[in-house]
């Protein structure tokens, strides 16, 4: 089966860990993105990687971090300097210059 | 700063009726518009625009780009429940990172 997954769906952590959340993809995509999406709102880019080993910040990558040490996995890494974490978390890759497709996404609470 | 506004917010609708939804932008480096339905999860891909004026058609839904006045509709004709979603905008910008801006969303109910 050809896509994007994601791990876990949903994930439930107290204030002050850290929490990685997963995504893989098998399509052979050189690049992957990780968006936020929040109630009533449209998804803010975090992270992106074109190709492995190196990524950029988006515009809220504050209080997150990525690692790309493989093509087919881009892991985002919610700290405890993200004030508020919780949220939709959504992972997307593309072909380079291709239109993104993204992952089922993970609902992250923070209690 | 680049921005994307669509509206309504929100929507709803009873079955069969016809509906367009709308997206404006302001960005710098406009490359395209993307059209995007979730349903709960994932958002999946509707359509790329680039050019203005060239209707993009796929079943009941339909969308055209307007480059000049920077703005584009999405119409949905003979709405079914199953078109209950929310309908994501997005800019993409030139650049060989392909980032995307996205609009709030369009929340379409469709009642039978």
């Amino acid at each position: 089966d050809g896509g994007i997954t994601q791990s876990p769906k949903y994930l439930f952590r107290k204030e002050g860990q850290n929490v990685t959340l997963s995504c893989e993809q098998n399509l052979n995509h050189d690049a992957m993105y990780w968006y936020r999406q929040d109630p009533g709102q449209g998804l803010r880019l975090i992270y992106y990687s074109q190709i492995v080993n190196d990524f950029q910040k988006g515009d809220i990558a504050e209080g997150y971090s990525v690692s790309r040490e493989k093509k087919e996995s881009f892991p985002l890494t919610v700290t405890s300097a993200q004030k508020n974490p919780t949220a939709f978390y959504l992972c997307a890759s593309s072909h380079q210059g291709g239109t993104q497709y993204f992952g089922p996404g993970t609902r992250l609470t923070v209690l | 700063e680049d921005k994307v506004v669509q509206s309504p917010l929100s929507l709803v609708v009873h079955e069969g009726d016809t509906v367009t939804l709308n997206c404006s932008y302001e960005v710098t480096n406009f490359r395209s518009l993307l059209w995007y339905k979730q349903e709960k999860k994932a958002p999946t891909f509707l359509f790329m625009l680039t050019s203005s004026g060239i209707e993009k058609k796929s079943g009941r839904l339909s969308s055209i780009l307007d480059k000049k006045e920077l703005f584009s509709i999405l119409n949905i004709t003979a709405t079914q429940t199953g078109d209950s979603a929310v309908y994501l905008c997005a800019v993409e910008l030139r650049g060989s990172a392909r980032q995307l801006t996205f609009g709030s969303g369009t929340q379409l109910t469709v009642l039978p």
